[in-house]
Parts: C-alpha cells; structure tokens; sequence
C-alpha cells in the first residue's frame, strides 16, 4: 500500500462545471505527475509539476491546469468539463523527475453527465 | 515519440497455468521499461522493472527480461492463481517527466 492518497474517490459533474482533483505524494517525493485513464485504455500522462513548477506537459488542452503546494501536494483542475473528461484520474508520485520508482494513488473516478 | 503496444485481452486462463503478455515498444533511446498491475477498483502498482538492455525484472513469480534487439519485454509466469486476476500495463520512460504505457491487457484465471 503506497502513501499517496487522492480525493474524492467518486465525483460526478455535469457537462461546462468546473471540477478540482486533489493529491498527497508519498512521504519524502517533490514531484506529481497526473494521468488521466478512460475506460479500457492505459493512462495517458498530463502534467508534472516538480517543486511547484510545471515540468512538462501532455496533449491536453489548457482547461486542465494544475497547482503543486510547498508539501507537494497538488491539485489537478479541470474547467468546461465535457463528456469525455469522464475517466479515471491518477496521480503519481515520485523523488525528482524520473521514475525509478513511483507510486500511484488509487484514483478519482469522474463522471460528467 | 515513444509509444508501447503490447498483446490484446482478454486472456483466460485457469489456476496454475502460463502466462505471458506480449510487449513491444518504440523509442528514441534507451528508456526504462516497468510491468504495472491493476486490481479491480484499485489504482496502478509497481509489479517489476528493467533498466536496461538484458536486465531482468521479477517480482510475485513475475519475470520479464529487457531485449533491446527485439525491443520487447514480455511478461511471464510459470503458474498462475486466481488472485493474478487484474489488468497488465507494460510502459516506458526515457527519464523524462512522462510514462508511457500501453493499453493493458485483462487477465483473468479461472479455478
């Protein structure tokens, strides 16, 4: 069982709201990656954010965004939600910028209606 | 870009049974290869990983064995059980900022 805790497990929105995902990293990593997983697929990589900075970035619009806090928590924030924002989002946490070893939360399952 | 295509599910099996997922990837250099494993309802877990050319990864009975000349890294396990059910990714990283992962292939075992 890893340390990284995101919430809420569940959330569901409807179609143009606004939503904020939230994400503890493991006890000792500075870094965050999110992924976003649709149904039957692999997760796809978003953004890292490495000592609060963004450090690199996916194929995802500019309406997601997201915060990385001075404990290395993040958020991840997603405006205009459309239809095919609903998936699983995870964050993963990590020491630096690779992933020698890194740990997943457990997921916030999204659903926009 | 980098980009893994491994073996489509569902794959079936019963206890004590071979396993092998197929995983092939395309890189620019010479990344890091892992095996996540995802349990129903459950986010994604670290099950092995190589580093580079030839090493072998295991972990749980888990084995797959990094061949850069083939640029593969399947999965293997030489018997099965039921708890194995779950979701297989086969990903990449060249030491950047991002993972690469295939589709994931379902695997269930019988009893």
């Amino acid at each position: 069982e890893t340390g990284v805790t995101q919430s809420p497990t569940h959330l569901i929105k409807t179609r143009g709201q606004q939503v904020t995902l939230r994400c503890s990293s493991q006890s000792g990593h500075n870094t965050v990656s999110w992924y976003q997983q649709a149904l039957g697929q692999g997760p796809q990589f978003i953004f890292q954010y490495y000592r609060e900075e963004e450090n690199g970035r996916g194929n995802f619009p500019p309406r997601f965004s997201g915060l990385q806090f001075p404990n290395y928590s993040s958020e991840l924030n997603v405006n205009a939600l459309e239809l095919d924002d609903s998936a699983l989002y995870l964050c993963a946490s990590t020491l630096g910028r690779g992933y020698t070893e890194a740990f997943f939360g457990q997921g916030t399952r999204l659903t926009v209606v | 870009g980098n980009s893994v295509t491994q073996m489509e599910g569902p794959v079936t099996l019963s206890e004590e049974a071979f396993l092998t997922i197929n995983c092939t990837y395309t890189a620019t250099g010479y990344p890091s290869l892992f095996w996540y494993v995802q349990y129903p309802g459950e986010g994604l877990q670290l099950l092995l990983k190589a580093t580079k050319a030839d090493d072998k990864g295991s972990n749980k009975g888990f084995e797959a064995t990094y061949r850069k000349e083939t640029t593969s890294f399947h999965l293997e396990k030489g018997s099965v059980q039921v708890s194995d059910s779950a979701v297989y990714f086969c990903a990449l990283t060249e030491n950047d900022y991002k993972l690469s992962f295939g589709a994931g292939t379902t695997v269930t075992v019988r009893a």
